[in-house]
């Protein structure tokens, strides 16, 4: 079966990056494009970007492109992203989610503490 | 940015009521919605895509509707399983927008 699985939680400093990842399984990984999804504490959701794990190539919002890159790793089926300067604002959870949002990982919760 | 704007944000209702969310879409964006259902804890899971048509497993009493710019999800009979929040997502261009979301509680 389909499974997104995501690493997890994180305790940064402000101004440090957090890397965190996206296993997938159960599926061709170079198949299906790679979301992902913030969601600030009690929010809704934001998109901040999208992975193609077969060319590579990338898109994202406006908002996040200069704070977050995304990458793959085919051999492992994994997609990542690196949010780097982090701030409070940045504290959230993070889902990756396959195009067609038809799977979810289960999230990763950052905060962003002294 | 396509602006999905999304109400109620609240909606207090009994077992057994028919209810509908809205979202309205500030461009065109032809079918290219989705409703989501999220549950304190869990991530989103996806009720509706291509704006009228119901995922997979997803229980019949879930139905999408469009009327122009406007989008709805309906719930015929509301079940307490159904207790959750709704959001709806653009995908016609990006960046990909969702609503603000809607939190179905009981009355």
């Amino acid at each position: 079966q389909v499974k997104l699985l995501q690493s997890g939680a994180a305790l940064v400093k402000p101004g440090d990056s957090v890397k965190m990842s996206c296993k997938a399984s159960g599926y061709t990984f170079t198949d299906y494009i790679i979301h992902w999804v913030k969601q600030s504490h009690g929010k809704s959701l934001e998109w901040i970007g999208y992975i193609n794990p077969y060319s590579g190539g990338t898109n994202y919002n406006e908002k996040f492109k200069s704070k977050a890159t995304l990458t793959v790793d085919k051999s492992s089926s994994t997609a990542y992203m690196e949010f780097s300067r982090l701030t409070s604002e940045d504290s959230a959870i993070y889902y990756c989610a396959r195009y067609p949002f038809d799977y979810w990982g289960q999230g990763v919760m950052v905060t962003v503490s002294s | 940015d396509i602006q999905m704007t999304q109400a109620p944000s609240s909606l207090p209702a009994s077992l057994g009521d028919r209810v509908t969310i809205t979202c309205r879409a500030s461009q065109d964006i032809g079918n290219y919605l989705r409703w989501f259902q999220q549950k304190p804890g869990k991530s989103p899971r996806r009720m509706i895509y291509g704006a009228t048509n119901l995922a997979a497993g997803v229980p019949s009493r879930f139905s999408g509707s469009r009327s122009g710019s406007d989008y709805s999800l309906t719930i015929s009979s509301l079940e307490s399983e159904d207790m959750a929040d709704y959001y709806c997502l653009q995908s016609k261009e990006s960046p990909l927008t969702f609503g603000a979301g809607t939190k179905l509680e009981l009355k």
